[in-house]
């Protein structure tokens, strides 16, 4: 039972370009999100969160979405440059409860 | 301020065998959470300690354990080794006291299963 999925195994887009990342979720007491990047051999890096009392937080050129009655949330990135290229997870926890559920990760690739 | 640390970094093992891996946190954090990542699961959870009792617990066998020391360092153990064992094992770290707070990973521990 996958509580957060990203469907898209891989993305590609091309520097400069809008990078549109997302996940879905099944749990409804599900109460933060997170978005975390990671390259190979390292650990995961954290990027941006959003509570589920926001719809939208933004932290420079990355942007989260959060549709709640959906249950769907996006990781946006503009312009997108070479160096997002890696993998990126969307997390979930709930009630302050400091257990992470990740999705499968989707690979972003930025071709210059 | 240092960020979390992991040792070893790399681990060659035989089934049956066991082994420890070790987390040191961020400065000040409470909280130490681990995690394993393997290519047809992904990044599962497998518990969290906080001053030094286990707080949160995932879906894994006994034979995967941990403690949390007074400086708030942990240890993970995994007995009985299996070929499915072989993962990234990270750890994660944070303050442990405030609701949807962010958890900051190390650089993880990969296990080999031979």
């Amino acid at each position: 039972d996958q509580q957060v999925k990203q469907n898209s195994p891989s993305l590609s887009v091309q520097e400069g370009r809008i990078s549109i990342l997302n996940c879905d979720y099944t749990n409804s007491m599900f109460d933060y999100f997170l978005w975390y990047k990671k390259y190979p051999a390292e650990g995961p890096t954290f990027l941006i969160s959003i509570s589920s009392i926001k719809d939208k937080n933004e932290d420079g050129r990355f942007t989260v979405f959060l549709n709640k009655s959906a249950k769907h949330l996006s990781l946006h990135i503009v312009p997108s440059q070479p160096g997002d290229s890696a993998v990126y997870f969307c997390a979930a926890s709930q009630q302050g409860a400091q257990k992470l559920v990740f999705g499968q990760g989707t690979r972003l690739t930025i071709n210059p | 301020k240092a960020g979390v640390t992991q040792t070893p970094r790399y681990l060659i093992k035989t089934r049956g065998q066991q082994v420890t891996l070790s987390c040191s946190p961020i400065s000040g954090h409470r909280s130490v959470s681990w995690y394993q990542q393997t290519p047809g699961q992904g990044l599962q959870f497998l518990f969290e300690y906080f001053s030094e009792t286990q707080r949160n617990k995932g879906n894994f066998p006994g034979r995967f354990s941990g403690r949390q020391f007074s400086n708030s360092r942990s240890e993970m153990n995994v007995s009985t080794l299996e070929l499915g064992d072989s993962a990234l094992y990270l750890c994660a770290s944070s303050s442990g006291q405030r609701a949807g707070e962010t958890q900051y990973f190390g650089p993880g521990t990969r296990l080999l299963v031979l």
